[in-house]
């Protein structure tokens, strides 16, 4: 079955630097990755919809420039977390679709930590 | 606004019966929905979908049913069996949108 990739699972960093995580689809082409977060006992929250070779697509209250979002490749989004804060501190979901309205699939997320 | 709720933080059930976990939501412009299986420090694994145009689907021990007037959507798991033990999420979506829209989970224990 479909299968993506994130990495890396867990990352701890310093105030101040930044974070990018990846996101790959292994055995589709995924023209449309999305990118969630999880807040403790929350819900999945949307950040933002990753389009392979435009720009992103940010939700409402997400900072485009904190979050950086690259959807280099048919296989490939990475989402950098830049100047990280301890209120990043979080667990980072991506996803992919395949065409249609076809269940998404997800990533093992990454924890991020920032001290 | 939570467009997508399911009011049941938490469900215990013992293992061999049925668990119901349910789902509301109030975006009549959703036409798909799904469910979510979810294990601490890992990523939603799907489990199943339903579409509008129909109200129940099934596979194995899981079976989704729609309500569309009443906007409700349920899982019910029959037998549970402790591997059950996660917490859901149900998800919307609106056909071509590829956004889903996801609940605040419902963690299920079931003991054995």
């Amino acid at each position: 079955g479909a299968v993506v990739s994130q990495h890396p699972s867990r990352v701890i960093c310093k105030s101040g630097t930044s974070v990018k995580i990846e996101c790959r689809s292994l055995d589709f082409q995924a023209t449309t990755m999305f990118w969630y977060r999880q807040f403790p006992k929350k819900s999945l929250m949307l950040m933002a919809t990753s389009n392979e070779g435009s720009k992103a697509t940010y939700e409402q209250g997400v900072e485009k420039d904190k979050f950086l979002i690259n959807h280099a490749s048919l296989t490939l989004s990475t989402l950098t977390v830049t100047s990280a804060h301890p209120e990043d501190s979080s667990f980072y979901i991506c996803s992919a679709s395949g065409q249609g309205n076809s269940p998404l699939h997800f990533g093992n997320g990454t924890r991020l930590t920032v001290t | 606004d939570q467009q997508v709720k399911q009011n049941s933080p938490s469900l215990s059930v013992q293992e061999g019966r049925i668990s119901i976990l349910n789902c509301d939501y109030t975006n009549s412009m959703f036409d798909y929905f799904l469910w979510y299986k979810k294990y601490p420090a890992e990523g939603p694994t799907f489990l199943i979908s339903i579409s509008s145009i129909k109200d129940k689907n099934e596979d194995g021990r899981f079976t989704v049913f729609l309500n569309k007037s009443a906007k409700h959507l349920s899982l019910h798991i029959v037998p549970s069996q402790p591997g059950d033990s996660a917490v859901y999420f149900c998800a919307a979506s609106t056909s071509g949108t590829y956004k889903y829209i996801f609940g605040t989970g419902t963690r299920l224990k079931v003991l054995a």
